[in-house]
């Protein structure tokens, strides 16, 4: 496997359902995140972990919950969700967060996305 | 507010015929501006970085360019390949490593 996975890609679950997304990264990398794509909305981060420590929670609903056993994977547990959760939820790593004094880059390479369907 | 907001939204080219998309931004202190390419069912694909104002990045018919305000992606020759949602994004200084993405550009490159 080389880069972003995630599994599964597709997810269709009841609103009193708890499931996981799991997305593993295998490019070295130090910062994870979770985000969700909305149809014809921008995309809208979620969560951001560095060296396993979440440093961001971008006010997301309790119903998501994010854990980060190590650098390489990240999960999102979901629970009780709503209808209008229903989107494409991208999981992204960086070598670092910042852009270093010198410019090291530190672009967010993608996974393939988890469509998610609450019925 | 930190705002990305990219134009036009939708934009459709016969194969040859180039053209430009458009992002304006407005952050308090740019550390970055970011350049995605995203297919219809598949996550966000990095094309370019930019740092700072009168930078040019190149990667085959695409040239990335930016200016204190805006960056411009312009497609030169454009392929029924290209057409995807192509996505800018920036990083602002105070903001740790969150991404703030515009909406997106919807191309299609007809033959």
């Amino acid at each position: 496997e080389t880069g972003v996975t995630q599994t599964p890609r597709h997810l269709v679950m009841g609103m009193t359902n708890k499931k996981s997304l799991k997305c593993e990264q295998h490019l070295g990398h130090n910062a994870m995140y979770w985000y969700k794509q909305s149809a014809k909305k921008p995309l809208e981060l979620m969560f951001v972990y560095n060296f396993k420590e979440q440093t961001e929670n971008n006010s997301v609903p309790s119903r998501f919950s994010p854990e980060c056993p190590n650098s390489s994977h990240l999960f999102l547990h979901l629970h009780t969700l709503q209808p209008e959760d229903s989107a494409l939820y991208l999981c992204a790593s960086s070598q670092d967060l910042f852009i270093g004094p010198r410019g090291a880059y530190n672009e967010q390479f993608f996974g393939p996305g988890t469509r998610l369907t609450v019925l | 507010e930190d705002q990305v907001t990219q134009s036009p939204e939708a934009l459709r080219l016969q194969e040859g015929e180039s053209s430009s998309l458009n992002c304006s931004y407005t952050v308090s202190g740019l550390r970055g501006l970011f350049w995605y390419r995203q297919d219809p069912g598949k996550g966000p694909e990095f094309l370019f970085t930019l740092y700072s104002a009168g930078e040019e990045k190149e990667k085959e018919r695409l040239k990335a360019t930016l200016t204190k305000k805006e960056s411009f992606l312009h497609i030169t020759a454009p392929k029924p390949e290209d057409s995807a949602t192509y996505l800018c994004a920036v990083q602002a200084r105070n903001q740790g490593g969150k991404l703030i993405f515009g909406q997106g550009t919807e191309l299609s490159v007809k033959p």
